[in-house]
């Protein structure tokens, strides 16, 4: 049972390369979410899926897109990416609709953009 | 826009000693409160959450006090030990308007210091 599993762990990109950060997960969730974590400043919600087939954008969504592949899989894709996008990327899920469940944490996504 | 408040930003105390961590929120929709703790370079976990029927929750030497009418909870650690050192996130359900998808604004982080 491996939770929340996002690929790759590490990634440098030049400026203006595209790349799709992966996450998917087995715990039957409804819910997904795409954060970024920079220094001093939280985690900020990028873009999120309420459910299958629903994807919403959150705090800080440009210059990026979102696929809810189906329930188990939830991809951020950088089109044309920037060194302001340098940073830690987590995935999470969550059980049920609505508030009051916790979101679980996959292990993140270092990415640099040179 | 709906934001969460943390401080201190940094927090250096005795192995033994207490710690408090203080979080203020704007949404007054918000039901859920969770913390989590980031030992550096790790995931996010889920330590302790209380939601807005009750005013306290304990779990051993961690407990959470939710004030609804200030728009204030805390985060208290007893008797501190080295292993807690790391970084606490408090968190806000956000339900304005008809949006009830689970969504978490984040306090900018507290880093904890227990010295032996």
């Amino acid at each position: 049972n491996a939770g929340v599993t996002q690929t790759p762990k590490f990634q440098v990109l030049k400026t203006g390369q595209s790349m799709t950060l992966q996450c998917a997960q087995d715990m039957n969730h409804n819910s997904m979410y795409w954060y970024r974590q920079d220094p001093g400043m939280g985690l900020r919600l990028i873009y999120y899926s309420a459910s299958e087939g629903t994807t919403d954008k959150g705090e800080v969504p440009n210059g990026y897109n979102v696929s809810r592949l189906n329930k188990r899989e939830f991809s951020l894709r950088l089109e044309s990416a920037a060194p302001s996008q340098t940073s830690v990327y987590f995935c999470a899920t969550k059980d049920g609709g609505g508030s009051g469940q916790p979101q679980h944490f996959g292990d993140g996504t270092r990415l640099s953009i040179l | 826009g709906e934001n969460v408040e943390q401080h201190p930003s940094t927090l250096s105390v005795q192995e033994g000693d207490s710690a408090v961590i203080k979080c203020t929120y704007s949404d007054s929709a918000s039901n859920y409160f969770p913390w989590y703790k980031q030992e550096l370079g790790k995931r996010p976990q889920l330590i302790i959450d209380i939601r807005s029927n009750v005013g306290e929750k304990k779990d051993q030497r961690i407990a959470v006090t939710l004030n609804k009418t200030a728009k204030h909870f805390s985060l208290h650690i007893t008797e501190t030990q080295p292993e807690d050192s790391a970084v606490y996130f408090c968190a806000a359900s956000y339900l304005r308007g008809s949006s009830n998808t689970g969504k978490l604004i984040f306090g900018q982080g507290t880093t904890l210091q227990v010295k032996p």
